[in-house]
């Protein structure tokens, strides 16, 4: 079965501009999150879904951050204006609905902000 | 909320050697313990878990011990191997409002030399 996936891998790009990171749930899944890990803070969570609804979006560090989930196969992390502070790697998760069930992670976009 | 703190940061260890690595969490509504490992360039990975209703849990050379009353919880890997090498998780889920969410401790890197 495929597990998570994100796109880009990889995004480079320069202060202000907009970046928009993707992630595809694994099938079934009603949950969804997205984290972010950088050295000094570790894995962070930025806001997670449930059936498409956000549930919690406490660790959004600011309104340049937004985060969709159209449907349920389909999320988005949009940063607008991005700054080189915002450079790290972002994960997406997702799991099935029930307290005592693990998170799959993809692979992550690891974001670059010159 | 839940606050999961995870100890050593860095362990290092000769190969065939054991390691141990702790958490200790604060909610006494957790009831589900995942560990994870992440590879360079990876998204963490689950390893084993371990629910609140058993007080141990052993895959291969993998294991984790619970301690409800004392709130802690510990991975232990026998005979290490190089590729045992990564940075690896702990995890505890939420209670109440915060129902599918995991607190992620900061995080370990085990180093095994051949």
């Amino acid at each position: 079965d495929a597990g998570v996936i994100q796109s880009p891998r990889h995004e480079v790009t320069e202060m202000g501009q907009e970046v928009t990171l993707r992630c595809k749930p694994i099938s079934g899944h009603d949950y969804l999150f997205w984290y972010r890990q950088t050295m000094m803070r570790g894995l962070e969570l930025l806001i997670y879904f449930n059936n498409n609804v956000p549930i919690d979006d406490s660790g959004m560090p600011e309104d340049r951050f937004s985060a969709k989930m159209p449907n349920a196969s389909f999320s988005t992390l949009k940063i607008q204006p991005s700054e080189p502070r915002d450079s790290a790697v972002y994960f997406c998760a997702s799991s099935l609905s029930g307290r005592e069930q693990p998170q799959h992670f993809g692979d992550g976009t690891r974001l670059s902000i010159l | 909320g839940e606050n999961v703190e995870q100890h050593p940061s860095t362990l290092s260890v000769q190969e065939g050697d054991s390691a141990v690595i702790k958490c200790t969490y604060s909610d006494s509504a957790s009831n589900y313990f995942p560990w994870y490992k992440q590879e360079l360039g990876k998204g963490p990975q689950l390893i084993i878990d371990i629910r609140s209703n058993v007080g141990e849990k052993k895959d291969q050379r993998i294991a984790v011990t619970l301690n409800k009353t004392a709130k802690h919880f510990s991975l232990h890997i026998t005979e290490t191997q190089p590729e045992d090498s990564a940075v690896y998780f702990c995890a505890a889920n939420a209670g109440g409002t915060s129902y599918g969410k995991l607190t992620f401790g900061q995080g370990t890197i085990l180093t095994v030399h051949p």
